[in-house]
C-alpha cells in the first residue's frame, strides 16, 4: 500500500468525448505527476504539479490538463478522446520540492479504453 | 536528452534461479538519480530503490541486489534464490536535475518464474 489512490479503477469512453481522473496523494506529499503507460510500454511522463501550480510538462498534447488542489490531491483531465489514448494512467506522489530525486510513490492506476 | 534501454523484454527462469535484469541508462548530466519499480498485474508500480550518480556502491535488499557501474552507464538487478512472487514487469527509470521528478522509463522486462 502506497498510500495513492485513483478513480476509477476502469471506465470506457468514446472517441470525442472526455474524461477526468482522479487521485488522492499519500498524506504530507505536496507533488503529484502523471504518466501514461500504453500496453506493452514504460510510463510516459505528462505533468507535474507542486503546490498547485504545474512544474514540469511531458510530451503531450494541451487536450491533457490537470489540475491540483489545496489538499494536494490531483485531476487528470483529457478532452477529445482518441483511439490512443487507451491506456493505464498513473498518479505519482512524492514529498520533495518539487525537484529530482525524491523517492516516488504510485497508484494503481486509472485504465482507460476508449472505443 | 535522457534514455533507458532494458534490452531484455521477456525472462523466465525455474524458481530458486537466479537472474540478473539489465538496465542501461544515458544522460549528459552529472547528477541524476536512478530507480527500479516493479509492476505486478494489478498495474501499480512498486517502489525498489533509488540511487544518485554519486554513490556507487552496490546495495543489497533481502534477496534483491544492485549494480551501479557509471562506466558502463548500467544498473543492474539480481533477484537471488527467485520465487515465484518475483513474477512480475520490472522497470529501471532515470531522473536529472531539471527542477522536476520526471521519471524517464524502460520499456520494462517481464520476468516469469517458474514453479
Amino acid at each position: 500500500e502506497t498510500g495513492v489512490t485513483q478513480s476509477p479503477t476502469h471506465l470506457i469512453k468514446t472517441r470525442g468525448q472526455q474524461v477526468t481522473l482522479r487521485c488522492s496523494s499519500q498524506s504530507g506529499h505536496n507533488t503529484v505527476s502523471w504518466y501514461q503507460q500504453a500496453l506493452g510500454q514504460g510510463p510516459q511522463f505528462i505533468f507535474q504539479y507542486y503546490r498547485e501550480e504545474e512544474n514540469g510538462r511531458g510530451n503531450f498534447p494541451p487536450r491533457f490538463s490537470g489540475l491540483q488542489f489545496p489538499n494536494y490531491s490531483s485531476e487528470l483531465n483529457v478532452n477529445a478522446l482518441e483511439l490512443d489514448d487507451s491506456a493505464l494512467y498513473l498518479c505519482a506522489s512524492s514529498s520533495g520540492q518539487g525537484g529530482p530525486g525524491n523517492t516516488i510513490y504510485f497508484g494503481e492506476g486509472s485504465w482507460l479504453t476508449v472505443v | 536528452a535522457q534514455k533507458v534501454t532494458q534490452a531484455q523484454t521477456e525472462i523466465s527462469v525455474v524458481e530458486k534461479e537466479d537472474v540478473t535484469l539489465d538496465c542501461v541508462y544515458e544522460t549528459r548530466d552529472t547528477t541524476y538519480y536512478l530507480f527500479w519499480y516493479k509492476q505486478p498485474p494489478s498495474g501499480e508500480l512498486v517502489f525498489l530503490i533509488r540511487r544518485n550518480s554519486f554513490d556507487e556502491q552496490n546495495e543489497i535488499s533481502g534477496r534483491y541486489s544492485w549494480n551501479f557501474q557509471k562506466s558502463t552507464s548500467s544498473f543492474n538487478f539480481t533477484i537471488t534464490a527467485s520465487q515465484v512472487v518475483d513474477s512480475a514487469v520490472y522497470f529501471c527509470a532515470l531522473s536529472v536535475d531539471f527542477g522536476n521528478e520526471k521519471l524517464t522509463f524502460g520499456t520494462g522486462t517481464r520476468l516469469t518464474i517458474i514453479p
